[in-house]
């Protein structure tokens, strides 16, 4: 089974911090994906990558940037935290393929930011 | 662009029955996927149903099973049978082509009574 992990499912951090969300996939995928969820918006994509050290702007990529130095890990990164982007982010990763694949999600981390 | 509507934020069915959730998308692509995904409480998301949309019959899987209405737009999830453990959200997602990028709907709640 694919197995996407992210590094944490609760985290707690202040205003003005950088803060790093790490996820891992372990089946060798080429696409890897950041989501945020709030209730009422559904999950919204922030970044994706289609390869290593590639990445695209997803819908809401203001306030965050991502680093994918490896094929396995997939980084979303938070300059200068602030409150509106306490939510529940989520991870995901599919293979490439002509067809479109179906995305793997990792348990999600629930940041909060005060 | 490429938009998912669901109209319905919260179901409830009844141990046993039918439920059917709504989903409506509009895209420029003429090839393109529609999916339906799980998330249940405090769990993983999980992949449901996968609809290719150049093909006319419904895809079916155990007790879920979708309507597609390709002129319409429409792509509604029916499960039967309903059982405890299918109470989660729901999303529908909408991939178009060969590209990666999932838009997904703001979900349905669906709650299964005793």
């Amino acid at each position: 089974d694919v197995k996407v992990t992210q590094s944490s499912r609760y985290l707690v951090k202040r205003t003005g911090e950088k803060v790093f969300l790490e996820c891992v996939q372990d089946m060798d995928h080429e696409n890897m994906f950041w989501y945020r969820q709030d209730p009422g918006l559904g999950l919204r994509l922030i970044y994706f990558s289609y390869d290593v050290k590639m990445k695209e702007k997803g819908d809401i990529p203001e306030g965050y940037s991502v680093s994918r130095e490896k094929k396995e890990r997939f980084s979303l990164i938070l300059e200068s935290a602030s409150t509106n982007q306490t939510s529940m982010y989520l991870c995901a990763s599919s293979s490439a393929g002509f067809r479109a694949q179906p995305q793997h999600f990792g348990d999600g981390t629930r940041l909060s930011i005060l | 662009a490429q938009t998912v509507t669901q109209s319905q934020p919260e179901m409830s069915v009844q141990e046993a029955e039918t439920v059917t959730l709504s989903c409506t998308y509009d895209t420029s692509e003429s090839d393109y996927y529609l999916f339906w995904y799980k998330q249940p409480p405090s769990r993983q998301m999980i992949l449901v149903i996968r609809q290719e949309a150049y093909k006319q019959q419904n895809a079916t899987e155990n007790r879920f099973s979708v309507n597609f209405q390709k002129a319409a737009k429409s792509f509604s999830l029916k499960i039967s049978d309903s059982q405890l453990g299918d109470a989660a959200m729901y999303f529908c997602g909408l991939q178009g082509g060969t590209a990666s990028k999932l838009t997904f709907g703001t979900g349905t709640r669906l709650q299964v009574t005793l």
